[in-house]
Formats: structure tokens, C-alpha cells, sequence
């Protein structure tokens, strides 16, 4: 079974700080995507990463970064964290070509305080 | 562009009962992929299916079955006699053929009362 495993349940962190969310899948997938879910929004892509050291803007990139140094790992960097970044953040991992299923980590609550 | 759209924000139904989760979507591609995910409340998405433009078979899986109509643009979720373990959030996504991203429905809160 392929794991994406998120570096944190939850975490809490003050305006203003630089943020770190982590995620390492085991399967040697290709594509490395990271989400926000916000009641009645859905979950919407901030970036994805389709190779090592490539990455794509999503639908929300404003306010965050991502780094890609190996295929298993994709961070989620939140330059200057501000309170509307509170969120639900999910990182997933897909193989090859967009009709695969992406598979999910449990996720990481985030709290801007 | 790309909308998967769920109007449903919330059901709620007896154990037992069965109940259906509807999604529409828009595309200007004629080849695509539907999906269905699943979160519990611990918070992960599952993949339960993957339905490709070009089969519009139901396809029924235990307790779980999907109706894909090309004709009305929908990809509805049927349970059958649910069972408190399907509370959950439901989620259709759609992606086109060599598109890595998916695009999601704004899900559908299942309660399952016992």
C-alpha cells in the first residue's frame, strides 16, 4: 500500500513566522501535490511537483512556496505565515499520468495565531 | 475550464437507509476521469473509483455503486443499506487525459444516523 506520511498532525504557529509542512511518500511516485481544505471550498492546489526539483503553480499559490530536492519528499514552505493560511493542509502522491488516483497523507491542521 | 460541481453540503439518513450523492461536471475535453474519494473523520482521503469518459458502465462494488451519465454530465454515488461507518466527507474530482491535477467538488458531509 502506497504511504504518504505528513509530517504533522497539527501545529500551531504565530503571524509572521516561517512555516515548514513536510510530506515523504514510499512508493516513488512521480507527482507530489499539496492542498488546502476550507469549509464549503473543497480542496484547492496550491502546487504540485511532477519531477525532482520541477513544481507548478496551482489554484492558490500566493503566500507559499514548495521545494522538491528528492523524489520522495515535498515541503510546503509559508513565507511569512498570516492568519488566513489557517487551514487544513494535504499533501498526496500520484504514478505517472493524471488518470492515476492520487493518494492522500491524513493531513496537517494548522493554526496562524 | 473545469467544475465538478456537488450540491449536496450535507445528508443525513437512518442506518439502513440508502442514500445517493450526486455530481455534475463540466469539461470541454472528451476524454476525462471521474473520481470518487472518501474522508472519514481521522482525515485522509481514500480512493474508492475512477470512471473514464469513454465507459459509461455502472459499476457496483459491494454496498457502493456508481451511475455515469455522459448525457447529463453526472457521476452520482449510491449506498446501499448505509452503515454508521460511511459518515464520512465525499468528494467527485474530474482530470483530463495527461492532466496531473485534479479538480474537486466541494464535497458532500454524510451522516449516517444509527
Amino acid at each position: 500500500d502506497v504511504k504518504v506520511t505528513q509530517s504533522s498532525r497539527y501545529l500551531v504557529k504565530r503571524t509572521g513566522e516561517k512555516v515548514f509542512l513536510e510530506c515523504v511518500q514510499d512508493m516513488d511516485h512521480e507527482n507530489m501535490f499539496w492542498y488546502r481544505q476550507d469549509p464549503g471550498l473543497g480542496l484547492r492546489l496550491i502546487y504540485f511537483s511532477y519531477d525532482v526539483k520541477m513544481k507548478e503553480k496551482g489554484d492558490i499559490p500566493e503566500g507559499y512556496s514548495v521545494s522538491r530536492e528528492k523524489k520522495e519528499r515535498f515541503s510546503l514552505i509559508l513565507e511569512s505565515a498570516s492568519t488566513n493560511q489557517t487551514s487544513m493542509y494535504l499533501c498526496a502522491s500520484s504514478f505517472g499520468r493524471g488518470y492515476q488516483p492520487q493518494h492522500f497523507g491524513d493531513g496537517t491542521r494548522l493554526s496562524i495565531l | 475550464a473545469q467544475k465538478v460541481t456537488q450540491a449536496q453540503t450535507e445528508i443525513s439518513v437512518v442506518e439502513k437507509e440508502d442514500v445517493t450523492l450526486d455530481c455534475v461536471y463540466e469539461t470541454r475535453d472528451t476524454t476525462y476521469y471521474l473520481f470518487w474519494y472518501k474522508q472519514p473523520p481521522s482525515g485522509e482521503l481514500v480512493f474508492l473509483i475512477r470512471r473514464n469518459s469513454f465507459d459509461e458502465q455502472n459499476e457496483i462494488s459491494g454496498r457502493y455503486s456508481w451511475n455515469f451519465q455522459k448525457s447529463t454530465s453526472s457521476f452520482n454515488f449510491t449506498i446501499t443499506a448505509s452503515q454508521v461507518v460511511d459518515s464520512a466527507v465525499y468528494f467527485c474530482a474530474l482530470t483530463n487525459f495527461g492532466n496531473e491535477k485534479l479538480t474537486f467538488g466541494t464535497g458532500t458531509r454524510l451522516t449516517i444516523i444509527p
